[in-house]
């Protein structure tokens, strides 16, 4: 058990680009969240994947945020013209399925920062 | 809609002494649980304990307890013994039972444990 992996850990970027992370969830677990966390605030519920459908997406993700898990393994979160106010740090999590006894396991994050 | 408030955006306990701190949340669900996350500076959320709502024995882990008031809507958090190691923010959360399994999150208590 490797733990939730997140790449990049940080990520610069100018507004109006488009920027990609992955989340590579604990191998046995089926069920992938992404959660969003500003400054001072808890994370925010973005979208789940059980196994490779996205089941909710919160209304938070706007039609510049998309969400894939193309084989039920990995994910990605692509934001599109990126604005200043997606500055934040974007948080994967992965558990079992099964209902609130099955934990989810975080990861690092990733820090994205608009210029 | 669920709600999560924690009402202290910091606290802050002698090492070794004991700290409790609180949370209430909002539902009109009956089947739920709560848990208390901790996250350590710049590292990643960790679950510290969970409680079923249908429990009504509070939960325990190790120094870790909660004291859960149902029908006061109540979550808080007791670490005894406080250690350098407990310094982190800490998030009381909501998960309703059945469904995708999202978290709801608090804005967080910062704790710091003094040495």
């Amino acid at each position: 058990d490797t733990g939730v992996s997140q790449d990049p850990r940080h990520k610069i970027t100018k507004r109006g680009q488009n920027v990609t992370f992955r989340c590579d969830p604990i191998s046995e677990h089926n069920r992938l969240y992404w959660y969003r966390q500003t400054l001072g605030q808890g994370p925010e519920f973005l979208t789940y994947f059980q196994n490779e459908a996205q089941l909710e997406k919160s209304r938070l993700l706007s039609n510049r945020f998309s969400a894939e898990r193309p084989k039920g393994s990995f994910s990605t979160l692509e934001i599109q013209r990126t604005e200043q106010g997606d500055s934040a740090m974007y948080l994967c999590a992965s558990s079992p399925r099964g209902d609130g006894n099955q934990p989810q396991h975080f990861g690092d994050g990733t820090r994205l920062s608009i210029l | 809609a669920q709600t999560v408030t924690q009402s202290q955006p910091e606290m802050s306990v002698q090492e070794a002494e004991t700290v409790t701190l609180s949370c209430t949340y909002d539902t009109s669900e009956s089947n739920y649980y709560l848990f208390w996350y901790k996250q350590p500076p710049s590292r990643q959320m960790i679950l510290v304990i969970r409680q079923e709502a249908y429990k009504q024995q509070n939960a325990t882990e190790n120094r870790f307890s909660v004291n859960f008031q149902k029908a006061a809507k109540s979550f808080s958090l007791k670490i005894s013994d406080s250690q350098l190691g407990d310094t982190a923010m800490y998030f009381c959360a909501f998960m309703k039972g059945g469904a995708t399994n999202k978290l709801i999150f608090g804005t967080g208590t910062l704790l710091a444990v003094q040495p």
